[in-house]
């Protein structure tokens, strides 16, 4: 059926490091989204990407739509960027809705 | 812009009363908006999709009669548990894609609408 899967469910990183999260999805998607959920639940838009490569600040994104993946890439991570990353996809059959993955629990230690 | 607000931003009911949830778009408007929950350190299930105008799309295994959605304008949208359960208790999430932004190519996410129930 179709799924969106992520990986690694947690993360543990040490303030200043790199780190990439990865989504896979089954089929041909019309949009992809990463989110970044905060300690309050307050869902804050990434990237809107549902194909090449896009870069704010200290994260950027690269979806390979033809091999159903795409890659969320934080660096020189602060402990502000702790909190749950999702992907959502809107496969192309499955008209408006947005399918979301199982998230990576990313923690930044000072 | 496209900024979602919800309301209330948490509730705590006792058993069997109904709770009302609004969700607005504040800059935008939106002929369809989107109800999700979420279990603690779980991911967003989709409830239904929330029609302006017409009658909401549920996901499977989600009871209209128990969540009721009305769309009544552009920017407004209404989820109501009625006769709430403990079992309800969760974390209510609406958001909307902004008609001018590509439509539905970008949802905006509200802040979510804790909910207990006693």
């Amino acid at each position: 059926g179709i799924q969106v899967e992520q990986s690694p469910p947690d993360l543990i990183l040490q303030e200043g490091a790199n780190s990439t999260l990865r989504c896979n999805f089954s089929d041909s998607v019309n949009n992809l989204q990463w989110f970044h959920q905060n300690p309050w639940g307050q869902l804050i838009n990434l990237f809107y990407i549902p194909s090449g490569t896009k870069q704010n600040g200290r994260l950027s994104a690269t979806t390979v739509a033809t091999e159903r993946y795409s890659l969320l890439y934080i660096s020189s991570s602060q402990t502000t960027d702790s909190g749950v990353y999702f992907c959502a996809v809107r496969f192309k059959a499955a008209g408006n809705k947005l399918t979301f993955g199982g998230g990576t629990r990313v923690l930044v230690k000072p | 812009g496209a900024v979602v607000s919800q309301h209330p931003s948490r509730v705590i009911c006792k058993s069997g009363t109904s709770v009302k949830i609004e969700c607005r778009s504040l800059d935008f408007q939106a002929t369809t908006m989107f109800w999700y929950r979420q279990f603690p350190k779980k991911s967003l299930m989709l409830m239904a999709t929330s029609n302006e105008g017409s009658k909401a799309t549920y996901e499977q295994g989600v009871e209209k009669d128990k969540f009721l959605i009305n769309h009544a304008s552009l920017t407004l949208s209404t989820l109501t548990v009625t006769s709430a359960h403990p079992e309800d208790s969760s974390f209510y999430i609406c958001s909307a894609g902004d008609l001018k932004r590509g439509g539905l190519e970008t949802q905006y996410f509200g802040p979510g609408t804790r909910l207990l129930v006693l």
